[in-house]
């Protein structure tokens, strides 16, 4: 079975810094997606940023870029130039690829993120 | 382009009775999904719908619980003799006939509280 661990239940940042989110997770499979929700005040989640197991390459969206380290079976978020919007809860989370059950996401326990003005 | 809508935002059950939660797809949306996020955790899937078809219940606990998607009108998740570990935000999302892997669209949730 996948886990998702998220370590930091909390994060603070000032506003036009920059911040990491950290996540780790743990699967035996070996094609994947992984993702980050964001889930404002309002608590409608957003897709924020999604990485494809078998790329190299790490996401990029905006001001959003992931770190993702297949090996380590880790997989950060930076935020950078942070805004008074961005304060919400972040979840990380994985799905797998194969087998059909693409839709079945498995959620870390989310990060609560601050943005002080 | 109206969310995912679900309804209601808040319900107060006490023990042994029974809960409704509804959801409505976006429009041009056939697949509904059912999470559910106790406290202090993560979401954790309960069931996939089509329309008239449950396709995977494999996270629903075994009594009590039951979904369904008609062919007209919304999504329901029913919960039977609610207990207080019922208590939590159960979030519905949907997602068109093809769609990226783990791009759901999740509604504002129900947060269900047992008395």
């Amino acid at each position: 079975a996948q886990t998702v661990t998220q370590s930091q239940p909390e994060m603070s940042v000032q506003e036009a810094e920059t911040v990491t989110l950290s996540c780790t997770y743990d699967t035996s499979e070996s094609d994947y997606y992984l993702f980050w929700y964001k889930q404002p005040p309002s608590r409608q989640m957003i897709l924020v940023i999604r990485q494809e197991a078998y790329k190299q390459q790490n996401a990029t969206e905006n001001r959003f870029s992931v770190n993702f380290q297949k090996a380590a079976k880790s997989f950060s978020l930076k935020i950078s130039d942070s805004q008074l919007g961005d304060a919400a809860m972040y979840f990380c989370a994985h799905g797998d690829r194969s087998g059909g059950s693409n839709y079945k996401l498995t959620f870390g326990k989310g990060t609560l993120l601050t943005v002080n003005p | 382009n109206a969310g995912v809508m679900q309804n209601p935002r808040h319900l107060v059950r006490r023990r042994g009775q029974e809960a409704r939660l509804r959801c409505s797809p976006m429009k041009g949306h056939s697949h509904v999904y059912w999470y559910r996020q106790l406290p202090e955790e993560g979401l954790k899937f309960m069931v996939y719908l089509q329309k008239e078809n449950i396709i995977d219940e494999s996270g629903m606990p075994k009594e009590r619980f039951s979904a369904e998607f008609p062919k007209e009108g919304p999504s329901i998740l029913r919960i039977q003799q609610v207990v207080r570990g019922d208590s939590a935000a159960y979030f519905c999302a949907s997602s068109p006939p093809v769609s990226p892997v783990g791009e759901l669209f999740f509604g504002e949730g129900s947060r269900l509280t047992v008395l």
